[in-house]
């Protein structure tokens, strides 16, 4: 089975400049999670998708996050423009159900300068 | 605001000796306990779930809940050098969103 895959693993970019970042959840899994982890704090959530529904993105900071999962499958996170506080490792993760253990990504470390 | 605190270490370990690793929560209504172990550069990957009270049990590893406390840990019995990494706490209740922890980080020593 193959797990989580995140995309790319790396990224560096200007600030005002526009970066996306995709997910591949593990296939049949409806329960897909971007979490961030700020250098020094904690793994923090950004949003649940539950299939291509939103179901909760209280953890977006702000309107220059967007996240997509057309179809239910892949999903993307756009930052745009990127500023400098964006920067930190962005984790996805997914599950079968709800309330129970999440498989994560590798993450992508952004940069942004 | 969900809190998990955890001591962020490091916690050094002899080789062979117990690890003890601690978690508090703020959330009362936390139903779900989870650990994870993260390598450096890796995704964390799952090493127990809790959701009762007691002790559960998994080889070296042994998950404490004490919801009465609002405290979990986790034991690593005979510690050994690939077991230094991070290791995170997260708790989830009602909207099963996990929140987790800064993360405790271990470094066993020959």
């Amino acid at each position: 089975e193959a797990g989580v895959t995140q995309f790319p693993s790396h990224s560096v970019i200007e600030k005002g400049q526009t970066v996306t970042l995709r997910c591949d959840p593990i296939s049949g899994h409806d329960n897909l999670y971007w979490y961030r982890r700020v250098m020094g704090k904690e793994i923090k959530f950004l949003l649940h998708f539950v299939k291509e529904s939103k179901q909760d993105e209280s953890g977006m900071p702000n309107n220059r996050f967007l996240a997509e999962r057309t179809g239910g499958t892949y999903s993307t996170l756009k930052v745009q423009p990127a500023e400098l506080e964006d920067s930190g490792v962005y984790f996805c993760a997914s599950s079968q159900s709800e309330n129970v253990p999440l498989h994560f990504g590798n993450g992508t470390r952004l940069t942004v300068t | 605001q969900k809190e998990v605190e955890q001591n962020s270490g490091p916690l050094s370990v002899p080789e062979g000796a117990i690890a003890s690793l601690n978690c508090t929560y703020s959330d009362r209504g936390s139903q779900s306990f989870f650990w994870y172990r993260q390598y450096s550069g890796k995704s964390p990957e799952l090493i127990m779930s809790i959701y009762s009270n007691g002790d559960k049990e998994d080889g070296r590893f042994t998950a404490q809940l004490n919801k009465a406390s609002q405290y979990v840990s986790l034991l690593i019995r005979d510690s050994q050098p690939s077991d230094s990494a991070t290791y995170l706490c997260a708790v989830s209740g009602g909207s099963y969103i996990p929140t987790f922890g800064r993360g405790t980080s271990l470094i066993v020593h020959p």
